[in-house]
């Protein structure tokens, strides 16, 4: 049980254009995700918290009108990079809050690379 | 302010024997504490946890250790398995917040 997913598990995208990133909790409800950027042998980096019908709660110097995040249901949530750049690349992983509320599953992530 | 740090960036430990792996944090109001292990380009998968009450949790191979008053937490992983080669973090919460804080990893290479 438990199982987060991410589509896409990569994606290119041309500089500029947007691009859009789902997390799914596959067998149980997730009211909050929470969504991770990671560069190369760096840490995990949290960039926002999604709660399901309200507003994501960004972490410090994360631009929110950049990464548009999206909670429509207690299954889904969306990360959109709108007219991402190069140093958009990065790799992008969601997770869930379990049923206990220190619970959190981690989706497998999604490598963006923008040209 | 990197509030959860592992100084340790890699590790490397025969097979069969012990890893240990380290993590200090600054935040006094950190008070669950996550270990998670992660491979190349896939998301982190739990390993173990541990609340600020207890100094002390196990789970099969692996059992964390916690001591508050140093603000220091250590997994130790016995015995190694070349499996358990992979990048380890620990993560930290505060009361209520329920959001985590990654330390900066360190990866395990269990020697065969």
């Amino acid at each position: 049980g438990a199982v987060v997913s991410q589509h896409p598990s990569w994606v290119i995208c041309k500089s500029g254009t947007s691009v859009k990133i789902e997390c799914r909790s596959l067998d149980f409800q997730a009211t909050t995700m929470f969504w991770y950027r990671q560069f190369p042998k760096q840490s995990l980096m949290l960039m926002a918290t999604s709660n399901e019908g309200s507003k994501a709660t960004y972490e410090q110097g994360v631009e929110k009108d950049k990464f548009l995040i999206n909670h429509a249901s207690l299954t889904l949530s969306t990360l959109t990079v709108t007219s991402a750049h190069p140093e958009d690349s990065s790799f992008y992983i969601c997770s869930a809050r379990g049923p206990h509320p220190y619970e959190q599953y981690f989706g497998p992530g999604t490598r963006l690379t923008v040209t | 302010d990197q509030q959860v740090k592992q100084n340790s960036p890699s590790l490397s430990v025969q097979e069969g024997r012990i890893s240990i792996l380290n993590c200090d944090y600054t935040n006094s109001m950190f008070d669950y504490f996550l270990w998670y292990k992660k491979y190349p380009a896939e998301g982190p998968t739990f390993l173990i946890s541990i609340s600020s009450i207890k100094d002390k949790n196990e789970d099969g191979r692996f059992t964390v250790f916690l001591n508050k008053s140093a603000k220091h937490l250590s997994l130790h992983i016995v015995p190694s398995q070349p499996g358990d080669s992979a990048v380890y973090f620990c993560a930290a919460s505060a009361e209520g917040t329920y959001k985590y804080i990654f330390g900066t990893g360190t990866r395990l290479k269990v020697l065969a």
